[in-house]
């Protein structure tokens, strides 16, 4: 079983609808985060999540929000989608000591 | 803010050749990571390399953190090696990972 599942794995959705991506992770570890990957582009920092109570803006965090629900979970909503928002989203979870960030399989969200 | 400088942008390698890519950051870093996107998207962490020297198989990487570099050595490349490696920093002082915009290998048969 993989340690880090997102799902969906593929949406498509229409502009102004709101949008949850679903990342759970069984590695016990305490830090996650979402990225956000645009064609040819490496990946940019949406959120961070250090532990349950702790949730920081990442470079691109305008237009997104972020909910750490439990250790093993960490959601990012679309309040209102945009088609500029369409990406390809990662989910990612590191522990405190080395920081090695271990990727989920990606969400490939098309915003029409 | 902090660049993160990937070369060569695109390579194309004969399967069994030899190959480093190449990572330059602008500033102090605390740590660098090396990532593989395979041609499915899946992204897996190569290596966490500071600073020092590693070695994992066919692959190895190398930081020299006071000159603000890293490279990425892949020996005896093989057709699964293709797809994207990305090199990503996290900043001193604060948390904050930058990634490059990668480098694109194909490997032919």
């Amino acid at each position: 079983d993989a340690d880090v599942t997102q799902t969906p794995r593929n949406r498509i959705t229409k502009t102004g609808k709101r949008i949850m991506l679903e990342c759970s992770q069984t590695k016990g570890h305490d830090r996650m985060y979402w990225y956000r990957q645009d064609p040819g582009l490496g990946l940019r920092l949406i959120y961070y999540s250090f532990d349950v109570k702790d949730i920081n803006k990442g470079e691109i965090s305008d237009g997104y929000s972020v909910s750490r629900q439990a250790q093993a979970k960490f959601s990012l909503s679309l309040e209102s989608a945009i088609p500029n928002q369409t990406a390809l989203y990662f989910c990612a979870t590191s522990d405190g000591s080395t920081d090695t960030q271990y990727f989920g399989p990606g969400t490939r969200l098309t915003v029409l | 803010g902090i660049q993160v400088e990937q070369s060569p942008p695109d390579l194309i390698l004969q399967e069994g050749a030899n190959s480093t890519l190449r990572c330059n950051f602008s500033d102090s870093v605390n740590n660098l990571q090396w990532f593989h996107q395979n041609p499915w998207g899946q992204l897996i962490n190569l290596f966490y390399i500071p600073s020092g020297t590693k070695q994992n198989g066919r692959l190895s990487a190398t930081t020299v953190a006071t000159e603000r570099y890293s490279l990425l050595y892949i020996s005896s490349s093989q057709t699964t090696d293709s797809g994207v490696y990305f090199c990503a920093v996290d900043l001193t002082g604060g948390f904050k990972t930058i990634f490059g915009a990668g480098t694109r290998l194909f490997v032919k048969a």
